[in-house]
């Protein structure tokens, strides 16, 4: 049973676009909620991440919203390019740590 | 380039091979991880070690026993493996292990194929 509900599963944006990926969880001791990015062929590296108490953090093109009431939050890619297509895998921890992965969403950004 | 080693790259072993995947740190991490990675598949945890201790065994089938030399060193030992078992499998470190802030460093994986 995932812990973490993600959507869409893929995605296809123009470059210059915004990609929006959302995701969704019931355990509300849950206080850590990193995002991942995976490129082929290689590991996930860490993007961002929020915890429950703020409601938005940037940093840079990547921002993350999270609504606390609503158990939800997602990624806002702005001004999406060709280097950012990738898999983005959602997750949360519970103060014992351990990491609960959203299915993940393919982007693929066209020129 | 990723602060967790991995290696192999690639293997490919037969059912009755014994082969051994390894992974390093020199981050002065305490907590690491075993992870496997099915193809468009998010990750999914095998084992944690903490403090070179294991601590989190997901259950998984004995034909893989991990070990933890020391705190900068994690093996996979590989025996008697079956085909469904091929995969990306992925190491991480973090700071500690039950600390829900403390993200995960993952290596870039040993792509396993079971023949």
């Amino acid at each position: 049973q995932q812990q973490v509900k993600q959507s869409p599963q893929s995605l296809i944006v123009q470059k210059g676009g915004i990609s929006i990926i959302n995701c969704a969880y019931e355990n509300t001791a849950f206080d850590y909620f990193p995002w991942y990015q995976q490129f082929p062929g290689k590991g996930p590296a860490l993007l961002i991440a929020i915890r429950p108490d703020v409601s938005e953090k940037k940093e840079g093109r990547f921002t993350i919203s999270f609504n606390k009431s609503a158990k939800q939050f997602s990624l806002h890619i702005m001004d999406s390019q060709p280097g950012d297509s990738a898999t983005y895998f959602c997750a949360a921890t519970d103060s014992w740590g351990k990491l609960q992965f959203g299915a993940g969403t393919q982007v693929v950004v066209t020129p | 380039d990723t602060e967790v080693t991995q290696t192999p790259k690639h293997l490919v072993m037969g059912m009755t091979n014994k082969k051994s995947l390894k992974c390093e740190q020199h981050m002065g991490h305490r907590a690491m991880y075993w992870y496997k990675q099915k193809a468009k598949k998010p990750p999914e945890l095998m084992f944690v070690y903490s403090y070179e201790k294991l601590s989190i065994n997901e259950s998984v089938p004995s034909r893989f026993s991990p070990e933890c030399p020391n705190s900068s060193l994690l093996n996979l030992h590989l025996h008697a493996l079956q085909p469904e078992d091929s995969a990306l499998y992925l190491c991480a470190s973090s700071q500690e292990e039950s600390s829900g802030d403390s993200p995960l460093h993952f290596g870039n994986g040993t792509r396993l194929t079971v023949t």
